[in-house]
């Protein structure tokens, strides 16, 4: 079976800092993969998404980055954080093919001081 | 654009009653995907069912049942039965097809579920 991982769970950083976070997908090869922000409001929001190796999707512009460096390996960055990037950051997958439904990871509670 | 709405900000109950979630859904598409996620306070989301846009039936699975309706953009989910385990935020989502699978979900600002005990 498939299974979806996000590291860190938590994460505090000051403001100007650095960011990295990663999502890892097992059991499947080729999947789609997504960046989600669940702000304050609760809200859901698509930043990124990726069908391959190298190829990244944004959908909002902004001072984060994604990256696809292998398969099933899915990484949000960003050089220096705002107090607006705090928030809730979810990973999911899809098959490729057919299959729409996407499955979300635990995420990343990101706090932004 | 397409658009979701749940007019529903929280909803509380008491346990064993009956409650409906709505969603209605904004899209010029004729083909679109409908989805319901669970988010119970660890924060992962949980898929829940997913609807395509030539398949009206309704859906029964144990004490969820969701009621897809077309003709008034909307696809409601009802908990029969509440418990407190159903307590959880619940968003309503939208995709598109554009053939590739790739794209992601439009969600709604979601319903804030408490079964109270």
């Amino acid at each position: 079976s498939q299974t979806i991982h996000q590291w860190p769970a938590t994460l505090v950083q000051p403001v100007g800092s650095p960011l990295s976070l990663e999502c890892t997908v097992e059991g499947t090869s080729n999947p789609n993969l997504y960046w989600y922000r669940q702000a304050a409001g609760r809200g859901l929001q698509l930043l990124f998404y990726s069908v391959g190796i190298g190829q990244i999707s944004s959908e909002v512009p902004q001072n984060l980055s994604a990256s696809r460096p292998q398969d099933r390996q899915f990484i949000l960055s960003s050089k220096k954080l705002l107090l607006s990037d705090s928030g809730f950051y979810l990973c999911a997958w899809s098959p490729g093919r057919d299959t729409d439904t996407q499955y979300f990871g635990p995420g990343t509670r990101l706090t932004v001081l | 654009a397409q658009k979701v709405t749940q007019a529903q900000t929280e909803i509380s109950v008491v346990e064993k009653e009956d409650v409906t979630l709505d969603c209605v859904y904004e899209t010029r598409d004729t083909t679109y995907y409908l989805f319901w996620y669970k988010q119970p306070p660890s924060g992962e989301l949980v898929f829940l069912i997913r609807r395509n846009s030539f398949d009206e039936q309704n859906e029964i699975s144990g004490r969820y049942s969701w009621n897809f309706q077309k003709s008034t953009s909307s696809f409601n989910f009802t908990i029969t039965a509440s418990q407190v385990v159903d307590s959880a935020v619940y968003f309503c989502a939208l995709r598109l097809d554009s053939g590739g699978g790739a794209d992601g979900l439009t969600f709604g600002k979601g319903t804030h579920l408490i079964i109270q005990p």
